[in-house]
């Protein structure tokens, strides 16, 4: 049964530093996957990730893959307010039942 | 493309009550997912479909069924709702495949049980 770990829970951090949300998850996967949600509203899909050693980057956001380490991370670069949400991370299989399994999220707040 | 539609966005149910939230999809999209996300938790898998007339349990399945008769169409039903259904809950359907990937919701129904 696939397992995603995420950490931290919870995050705050001033506008302009750097963090990164880890993910991590428990056998094999073949996709990895980044959500953006806004309170109240749906998932916003940020990245896939499909193979060992992508990295993908949107704006202040870059995503990255590990598969030997089953480790994916989120990295902020130079926070903006307009960040603050809830990131998941998700994972699914290509073979058998493909189904998408979350992590519990890492709220993120940018302060002023 | 309307994508996934879910509907109602929002319904108070009495304990006991029953009800079936709607979902559809016009992608032609042979995967679809009911989720559930409780407040200030990741979403956790209720039921899901591979194609027409094919359904299988998630994580979460008790106090839930499902039918799916149609490609286009994923409704599930609370038969005697309870307070601990109360939950915001996202429909999602994919095209997975060779060389497919990806998925896309809906907009969410929030539910209330009282």
């Amino acid at each position: 049964e696939l397992k995603v770990e995420q950490n931290p829970l919870f995050l705050s951090m001033q506008e302009g530093k750097n963090y990164t949300i880890y993910c991590n998850y428990s056998t094999t996967s073949d996709r990895l996957y980044w959500y953006r949600q806004d309170p109240g509203k749906s998932l916003e899909s940020l990245f896939v990730l499909l193979s060992n050693g992508a990295v993908k980057q949107e704006g202040r956001l870059m995503a990255s893959l590990d598969t030997k380490a089953r480790l994916s991370t989120l990295h902020i670069t130079a926070a903006v307010h307009d960040l603050s949400a809830t990131y998941f991370c998700a994972a699914d299989r290509r073979e058998g039942n493909e189904k998408l399994t979350f992590g519990t999220g890492t709220r993120l707040t940018i302060i002023p | 493309n309307a994508g996934v539609t879910q509907t109602p966005k929002f319904r108070i149910l009495k304990i006991g009550q029953s009800m079936t939230l709607q979902c559809a999809q016009d992608m032609n999209h042979n995967y679809m997912y009911w989720y559930r996300q409780d407040p200030g938790m990741g979403l956790k898998l209720i039921y899901y479909s591979v194609g027409a007339g094919i359904t299988d349990k998630g994580e979460v399945p008790n106090g839930y069924n499902v039918s799916r008769s149609t490609t286009e169409d994923f409704p599930l039903r609370l038969e005697l709702a309870a307070p601990s259904q109360t939950s915001v809950y996202f429909c999602a359907s994919s095209k997975l495949g060779v060389g497919n990937y990806g998925y896309t919701f809906g907009s969410g129904t929030r539910l209330t049980v009282v």
